[in-house]
């Protein structure tokens, strides 16, 4: 069974601080993405990785960047927090690109900017 | 680019009842339509998928059915049970590059 893993469940940062979420996925799989979940905006997609140091914006990258040194591992840096970042972050991986993309996600991380 | 809508964005049924949730697409081209549960606190899961080359799917409780004409896709629940009670997303794949665009989601509630 595929596991993706995200370091924290719950953070509290302040504005203005540099702040890391980190996912390992556990299956060798090729893409891994990160997403944003607000109530009544659905999922959003903020980054995602084909391979390893590759890395493509999403719908929202905007105050986010992303870092992929092992293909295992994929992590989502807001270079200075804001209180419009508060949210629930996913992490998911999938195998490579196909018509039928199975995502496996993260339990989640909820980050409050204050 | 692609676009998915998604009604309702909250349902209540008594347990037992059948649960209908509907999504509608913007591109026809797009040939992937998952569904995927979120329960309280957990991870979204795929629960249901279909391709444009099929028109209906069950597994079990739950049926996916594709209206690619109209470009919608709906995902049925029938005798609801409590455990049924999640956020349900569903989402389109286009070809081009395989990325999945969300529905904004439906909360199902189960009335006991």
């Amino acid at each position: 069974d595929v596991k993706v893993t995200q370091s924290s469940r719950y953070l509290v940062k302040r504005t203005g601080e540099k702040v890391f979420l980190e996912c390992v996925q556990d299956m060798d799989h090729e893409n891994m993405f990160w997403y944003r979940q607000d109530p009544g905006l659905g999922l959003r997609l903020i980054y995602f990785s084909y391979d390893v140091k590759m890395k493509e914006k999403g719908d929202i990258p905007e105050g986010y960047s992303v870092s992929r040194e092992k293909k295992e591992r994929f992590s989502l840096i807001l270079e200075s927090a804001s209180t419009n970042q508060t949210s629930m972050y996913l992490c998911a991986s999938s195998l490579q690109p196909g018509p039928k993309v199975v995502l496996h996600f993260g339990n989640g991380t909820r980050l409050t900017v204050t | 680019g692609e676009n998915v809508e998604q009604h309702p964005s909250t349902l209540s049924v008594q347990e037992g009842d059948s649960a209908v949730i509907k999504c509608t697409y913007s591109d026809s081209a797009s040939n992937y339509f998952p569904w995927y549960k979120q329960e309280l606190g957990k991870r979204p899961q795929l629960i249901i998928d279909i391709r444009s080359n099929v028109g209906e799917k069950k597994d079990q409780r739950i049926a996916v059915t594709l209206n690619k004409t109209a470009k919608h896709f709906s995902l049925h629940i029938t005798e609801t049970q409590p455990e049924d009670s999640a956020v349900y997303f569903c989402a389109a794949s286009h070809p081009s590059n395989y990325q999945l665009i969300w529905g904004a989601g439906t909360k199902l509630i189960i009335k006991p």
